[in-house]
Protein backbone atom coordinates (compact mmCIF):
# COMPACT_ATOMS: atom_id res chain seq x y z
CA UNK A 1 0.00 0.00 0.00
CA UNK A 2 1.71 3.52 -0.97
CA UNK A 3 1.50 6.05 1.48
CA UNK A 4 2.94 9.18 1.12
CA UNK A 5 4.57 11.27 4.25
CA UNK A 6 5.08 15.12 4.24
CA UNK A 7 7.41 16.55 6.73
CA UNK A 8 6.77 19.02 8.70
CA UNK A 9 3.56 19.45 8.52
CA UNK A 10 3.93 23.33 9.26
CA UNK A 11 6.94 25.77 8.40
CA UNK A 12 6.82 29.61 9.30
CA UNK A 13 9.80 31.76 8.02
CA UNK A 14 10.45 35.31 7.14
CA UNK A 15 10.45 36.60 3.88
CA UNK A 16 13.23 35.93 1.55
CA UNK A 17 14.23 32.86 2.57
CA UNK A 18 14.75 29.45 1.05
CA UNK A 19 13.15 26.90 2.41
CA UNK A 20 12.85 23.12 1.09
CA UNK A 21 9.57 20.81 2.02
CA UNK A 22 10.25 16.81 1.78
CA UNK A 23 8.24 14.43 0.68
CA UNK A 24 8.25 10.16 0.90
CA UNK A 25 6.65 7.58 -0.58
CA UNK A 26 6.96 4.04 0.51
CA UNK A 27 6.21 2.55 -2.53
CA UNK A 28 8.80 3.24 -5.55
CA UNK A 29 6.42 1.92 -8.74
CA UNK A 30 5.06 5.36 -9.65
CA UNK A 31 4.49 7.13 -12.44
CA UNK A 32 4.91 10.35 -11.71
CA UNK A 33 4.93 13.14 -8.75
CA UNK A 34 2.80 16.21 -8.74
CA UNK A 35 3.50 19.12 -6.07
CA UNK A 36 0.52 21.14 -5.51
CA UNK A 37 -0.43 24.24 -3.58
CA UNK A 38 -3.45 24.97 -2.25
CA UNK A 39 -4.92 28.33 -0.63
CA UNK A 40 -7.32 28.36 2.57
CA UNK A 41 -11.03 27.23 0.87
CA UNK A 42 -9.28 26.68 -2.81
CA UNK A 43 -8.85 24.46 -5.52
CA UNK A 44 -5.58 22.38 -5.84
CA UNK A 45 -2.76 24.29 -8.58
CA UNK A 46 -0.33 22.63 -10.04
CA UNK A 47 3.03 23.79 -9.52
CA UNK A 48 5.29 20.62 -11.02
CA UNK A 49 4.91 17.45 -12.45
CA UNK A 50 8.03 14.87 -12.19
CA UNK A 51 8.01 11.93 -14.50
CA UNK A 52 9.16 8.87 -12.76
CA UNK A 53 12.41 8.47 -15.16
CA UNK A 54 13.28 12.38 -14.46
CA UNK A 55 15.57 13.67 -11.62
CA UNK A 56 14.07 17.15 -11.75
CA UNK A 57 11.33 20.09 -12.59
CA UNK A 58 12.17 23.79 -12.20
CA UNK A 59 9.60 26.38 -12.44
CA UNK A 60 10.93 29.95 -11.87
CA UNK A 61 12.11 29.82 -8.15
CA UNK A 62 10.48 26.26 -7.23
CA UNK A 63 12.98 23.34 -8.10
CA UNK A 64 11.59 20.21 -7.20
CA UNK A 65 13.70 16.82 -7.09
CA UNK A 66 13.00 12.94 -7.33
CA UNK A 67 14.90 10.38 -5.72
CA UNK A 68 12.46 7.30 -6.83
CA UNK A 69 14.69 4.52 -5.45
CA UNK A 70 14.63 5.91 -1.89
CA UNK A 71 11.12 7.37 -2.11
CA UNK A 72 12.06 10.55 -1.91
CA UNK A 73 11.44 14.27 -3.22
CA UNK A 74 11.79 17.94 -2.20
CA UNK A 75 10.36 21.28 -3.53
CA UNK A 76 12.61 23.69 -2.80
CA UNK A 77 11.56 27.74 -2.83
CA UNK A 78 14.32 30.42 -3.26
CA UNK A 79 13.63 33.36 -1.82
CA UNK A 80 10.72 33.30 -0.27
CA UNK A 81 7.54 35.77 -0.02
CA UNK A 82 4.23 36.35 1.51
CA UNK A 83 2.12 35.43 -1.85
CA UNK A 84 3.96 31.87 -1.17
CA UNK A 85 1.79 31.33 2.10
CA UNK A 86 -0.47 27.66 1.54
CA UNK A 87 -0.69 24.40 2.01
CA UNK A 88 1.72 22.25 -0.26
CA UNK A 89 0.64 18.69 -0.98
CA UNK A 90 2.80 16.39 -2.66
CA UNK A 91 1.32 13.11 -4.75
CA UNK A 92 2.31 10.19 -6.51
CA UNK A 93 0.51 8.70 -9.46
CA UNK A 94 0.98 4.81 -9.37
CA UNK A 95 -1.60 2.30 -11.09
CA UNK A 96 -4.75 1.30 -9.61
CA UNK A 97 -7.64 -1.30 -10.65
CA UNK A 98 -8.32 -2.10 -14.30
CA UNK A 99 -5.31 -0.23 -15.48
CA UNK A 100 -6.23 2.91 -14.16
CA UNK A 101 -4.47 5.42 -12.02
CA UNK A 102 -5.02 7.24 -8.90
CA UNK A 103 -3.38 10.05 -7.26
CA UNK A 104 -2.12 9.31 -3.15
CA UNK A 105 -1.53 12.37 -1.27
CA UNK A 106 0.37 13.20 1.49
CA UNK A 107 -1.40 15.41 4.21
CA UNK A 108 0.42 18.52 2.98
CA UNK A 109 2.95 21.18 4.67
CA UNK A 110 1.46 24.62 5.57
CA UNK A 111 4.08 27.09 4.45
CA UNK A 112 3.44 30.57 6.39
CA UNK A 113 5.96 33.75 4.58
CA UNK A 114 5.59 36.51 7.34
CA UNK A 115 6.94 40.10 5.59
CA UNK B 1 -11.07 29.52 -19.69
CA UNK B 2 -11.81 27.33 -16.85
CA UNK B 3 -10.34 24.04 -17.69
CA UNK B 4 -11.91 21.60 -14.82
CA UNK B 5 -15.12 23.24 -13.37
CA UNK B 6 -17.92 22.08 -10.43
CA UNK B 7 -20.95 23.32 -9.10
CA UNK B 8 -21.95 24.00 -6.97
CA UNK B 9 -19.30 25.85 -4.91
CA UNK B 10 -21.22 25.34 -1.82
CA UNK B 11 -23.58 23.26 -0.69
CA UNK B 12 -25.39 22.95 2.58
CA UNK B 13 -28.17 20.13 3.15
CA UNK B 14 -29.92 18.59 5.98
CA UNK B 15 -29.16 14.35 6.79
CA UNK B 16 -30.63 12.25 4.45
CA UNK B 17 -31.25 14.36 1.71
CA UNK B 18 -30.10 13.44 -1.84
CA UNK B 19 -27.64 16.26 -3.51
CA UNK B 20 -25.46 16.12 -6.90
CA UNK B 21 -22.51 17.66 -7.47
CA UNK B 22 -21.86 18.54 -11.45
CA UNK B 23 -18.62 18.35 -13.12
CA UNK B 24 -17.42 19.51 -16.70
CA UNK B 25 -13.78 19.25 -18.23
CA UNK B 26 -12.92 21.29 -21.25
CA UNK B 27 -9.55 20.01 -21.82
CA UNK B 28 -10.42 16.86 -24.09
CA UNK B 29 -9.22 14.49 -21.43
CA UNK B 30 -10.45 10.73 -21.54
CA UNK B 31 -10.86 10.23 -17.70
CA UNK B 32 -11.87 11.63 -15.16
CA UNK B 33 -12.04 11.49 -11.18
CA UNK B 34 -13.48 12.21 -8.16
CA UNK B 35 -11.16 13.16 -4.51
CA UNK B 36 -12.96 13.65 -1.18
CA UNK B 37 -11.12 15.80 1.39
CA UNK B 38 -11.75 15.45 4.86
CA UNK B 39 -11.42 17.53 7.63
CA UNK B 40 -8.11 17.45 8.31
CA UNK B 41 -7.17 18.03 4.69
CA UNK B 42 -6.76 14.55 3.62
CA UNK B 43 -7.40 13.98 -0.08
CA UNK B 44 -8.28 10.41 -1.01
CA UNK B 45 -9.83 9.17 -3.87
CA UNK B 46 -13.31 8.13 -4.51
CA UNK B 47 -13.61 7.29 -8.26
CA UNK B 48 -12.00 6.75 -11.51
CA UNK B 49 -14.02 7.00 -14.57
CA UNK B 50 -13.14 5.81 -17.91
CA UNK B 51 -15.38 4.96 -21.18
CA UNK B 52 -17.70 4.09 -18.66
CA UNK B 53 -15.39 2.00 -17.10
CA UNK B 54 -16.06 2.44 -13.43
CA UNK B 55 -13.52 1.96 -10.47
CA UNK B 56 -14.33 2.65 -7.20
CA UNK B 57 -12.33 2.72 -3.47
CA UNK B 58 -13.89 0.26 -1.83
CA UNK B 59 -14.00 2.79 0.79
CA UNK B 60 -16.59 4.76 -0.42
CA UNK B 61 -20.10 3.90 0.85
CA UNK B 62 -22.35 3.20 -2.38
CA UNK B 63 -24.79 5.67 -1.38
CA UNK B 64 -22.25 7.37 -3.50
CA UNK B 65 -22.80 6.81 -7.52
CA UNK B 66 -21.36 8.83 -10.27
CA UNK B 67 -22.92 9.45 -13.77
CA UNK B 68 -21.72 10.13 -16.83
CA UNK B 69 -23.74 12.23 -19.25
CA UNK B 70 -20.44 12.34 -21.85
CA UNK B 71 -16.80 12.19 -21.26
CA UNK B 72 -16.65 15.82 -20.80
CA UNK B 73 -18.75 15.27 -17.53
CA UNK B 74 -18.82 13.59 -14.68
CA UNK B 75 -21.23 14.07 -11.73
CA UNK B 76 -21.42 12.79 -8.43
CA UNK B 77 -25.15 11.76 -6.70
CA UNK B 78 -24.98 11.33 -2.86
CA UNK B 79 -27.86 9.73 -1.62
CA UNK B 80 -29.24 9.50 2.41
CA UNK B 81 -26.64 12.71 3.01
CA UNK B 82 -25.02 11.90 6.63
CA UNK B 83 -23.02 14.11 8.75
CA UNK B 84 -19.46 12.04 7.87
CA UNK B 85 -20.02 13.38 4.17
CA UNK B 86 -19.27 17.15 4.88
CA UNK B 87 -16.14 17.26 3.44
CA UNK B 88 -14.54 19.00 0.13
CA UNK B 89 -15.04 17.34 -3.10
CA UNK B 90 -12.73 18.00 -5.70
CA UNK B 91 -13.28 16.97 -9.22
CA UNK B 92 -10.13 15.89 -11.76
CA UNK B 93 -9.36 14.74 -15.29
CA UNK B 94 -6.60 13.37 -17.23
CA UNK B 95 -5.62 12.44 -20.32
CA UNK B 96 -5.96 8.33 -20.37
CA UNK B 97 -6.12 5.06 -19.69
CA UNK B 98 -2.39 3.65 -20.20
CA UNK B 99 -1.26 7.56 -20.13
CA UNK B 100 -0.15 6.95 -16.55
CA UNK B 101 2.55 10.09 -17.32
CA UNK B 102 0.02 12.96 -17.72
CA UNK B 103 -0.37 15.24 -15.23
CA UNK B 104 -3.95 15.40 -13.56
CA UNK B 105 -6.45 18.66 -13.62
CA UNK B 106 -8.36 19.33 -10.48
CA UNK B 107 -11.40 21.75 -10.22
CA UNK B 108 -12.21 24.11 -7.70
CA UNK B 109 -13.84 22.03 -5.03
CA UNK B 110 -17.61 21.95 -3.64
CA UNK B 111 -17.68 21.93 0.37
CA UNK B 112 -20.57 20.57 0.96
CA UNK B 113 -21.91 20.43 4.89
CA UNK B 114 -24.76 18.30 5.89
CA UNK B 115 -26.47 19.92 9.25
Amino acid sequence: KQEVTQIPAALSVPEGENLVLNCSFTDSAIYNLQWFRQDPGKGLTSLLLIQSSQREQTSGRLNASLDKSSGRSTLYIAASQPGDSATYLCAVKKEWWGGSEKLVFGKGTKLTVNP
Amino acid sequence: DTAVSQTPKYLVTQMGNDKSIKCEQNLGHDTMYWYKQDSKKFLKIMFSYNNKELIINETVPNRFSPKSPDKAHLNLHINSLELGDSAVYFCASSQGPGQGYNEQFFGPGTRLTVL
